[in-house]
């Protein structure tokens, strides 16, 4: 089984739609979680930290579920520019900090 | 701004070939990473180190080792060059969560 597991998609929304991501993860002592953007042929770039009380960045909401061990990404009010690969993301401390990705979830915003 | 540096954008090597691939980050940070990434598997963790002469093996490290003897720079080694490694590989950097990546280097083996 895959530490970080996410749906890889591809899903494809309307401009304006609100889209969910899911994420589990399996190692239950992971402390660390984010959502990172990759667009193509570039490197990813973080999105945001996911914290336990859940936050809000503008459009987008990230939740952890620490108890069912998922973790979650809701976009609003899709843009085109919100086109990209949206990868789960989990540290876990073992000496150091060792960051586990998911293998993405392709999204496709259209007109 | 954080910057993490790879030496090469592209690079082409013949089977059997020894390759490094080398990355420095500016800001001091004790964790790096090296990752490969393919279509429909995502980032893959090769290798990583949280300090200097440090490493730890990711969920790949068959047919790659690394070298971290400055804390700045964090290099990858393909001993022997093999077709199955032909991958985008990426480099990270982190303070201590998440990670600020290099711009990649496509690596072709022929």
């Amino acid at each position: 089984r895959k530490e970080v597991e996410q749906d890889p998609g591809p899903f494809n929304v309307p401009e304006g739609a609100t889209v969910a991501f899911n994420c589990t993860y399996s190692n239950s002592a992971s402390q660390s979680f984010f959502w990172y953007r990759q667009d193509c042929r570039k490197e990813p770039k973080l999105l945001m930290s996911v914290y336990s009380s859940g936050n809000e960045d503008g459009r987008f909401t990230a939740q952890l579920n620490r108890a069912s061990q998922y973790i979650s990404l809701l976009i609003r009010d899709s843009k085109l520019s919100d086109s990209a690969t949206y990868l789960c993301v989990v540290s876990q401390n073992t000496g150091g900090f060792k960051t586990i990705f998911g293998a993405g979830t392709r999204l496709f915003v259209k007109a | 701004d954080v910057k993490v540096t790879q030496s090469s954008r592209y690079l082409v090597k013949r089977t059997g070939e020894k390759v490094f691939l080398e990355c420095v980050q500016d800001m001091d940070h004790e964790n790096m990473f090296w990752y490969r990434q393919d279509p429909g598997l995502g980032l893959r963790l090769i290798y990583f180190s949280y300090d200097v002469k440090m490493k730890e093996k990711g969920d790949i490290p068959e047919g790659y080792s690394v070298s971290r003897e400055k804390k700045e720079r964090f290099s990858l080694i393909l001993e022997s060059a093999s077709t199955n490694q032909t991958s985008m590989y990426l480099c990270a950097s982190s303070p201590d969560r998440g990670a600020f990546f290099g711009q990649g280097t496509r690596l072709t083996v022929v």
